[in-house]
């Protein structure tokens, strides 16, 4: 079974721009969650899909955004890119969202740099 | 507001020996805890869970211990081997709502061959 696979690995943008990074998860889960990974400050919550809508948020600003397509296939955007937001930007799914024996499984991240 | 606390940023223990990585958090809501493995370049790999209606969870040589009274949770490795050699994070949510999970911010293990 393929994992959760997130494209790109690697993103340099300069401050201002947008940009948009993808996440496939693992066949048959629906729940779909974003983190964010910065050093020392452990991984927070961005917000977690299921079935297309947006069940929870977490304390970002709205300039993070995301959405999730009828084959659970997912997008976070960014926009107006902040040095702040150079991180590691990881994808996660699950069958129910992070319930119990339902684990997050997440995918190898995507590096973003901000300029 | 750091509601999962990990206090010690890194743990080097010998090969073979007992790695014992402590875990403590503030909301009480919290009813479902796990680890998780990461390597760099990597994302986190689940470890182990234990619910709060346990106080205790083994999966081959890894154990959870929870302990609700004082809110600490602990991950016991033995033996321990250079492959264990990662960060481990410490994570919480609570099962009926929430959906998410909070994260402590690490703790290094170095395993000395």
């Amino acid at each position: 079974k393929a994992g959760v696979t997130q494209t790109p690995r690697y993103l340099i943008k300069t401050r201002g721009q947008q940009v948009t990074l993808s996440c496939s998860p693992i066949s048959g889960h629906r729940s779909v969650s974003w983190y964010q990974q910065t050093p020392g400050q452990g991984l927070q919550f961005l917000f977690e899909y299921f079935s297309e809508t947006q069940r929870n948020k977490g304390n970002f600003p709205g300039r993070f955004s995301g959405r999730q397509f009828s084959n659970s296939r997912s997008e976070m955007n960014v926009s107006t890119l902040e040095l702040g937001d150079s991180a590691l930007y990881l994808c996660a799914s699950s069958l129910e969202g992070a319930k119990l024996n339902s684990p997050l499984h997440f995918g190898n991240g995507t590096r973003l740099t901000v300029t | 507001d750091q509601q999962v606390k990990q206090n010690s940023p890194s743990l080097s223990v010998q090969e073979g020996r007992i790695s014992i990585l402590n875990c403590d958090y503030t909301n009480s809501m919290f009813d479902y805890f796990l680890w998780y493995k990461k390597y760099p370049a990597e994302g986190p790999t689940f470890l182990i869970s234990i619910s709060s209606i346990k106080d205790k969870n083994e999966d081959g040589r890894f154990t959870v211990f929870l302990n609700k009274s004082a809110k600490h949770l602990s991950l016991h490795i033995v033996p321990s081997q250079p492959g264990d050699s990662a960060v481990y994070f410490c994570a919480a949510t609570w099962i009926f709502g929430n959906e998410k999970l909070t994260f402590g911010t690490g703790t290094r293990l170095t395993i000395i061959p």
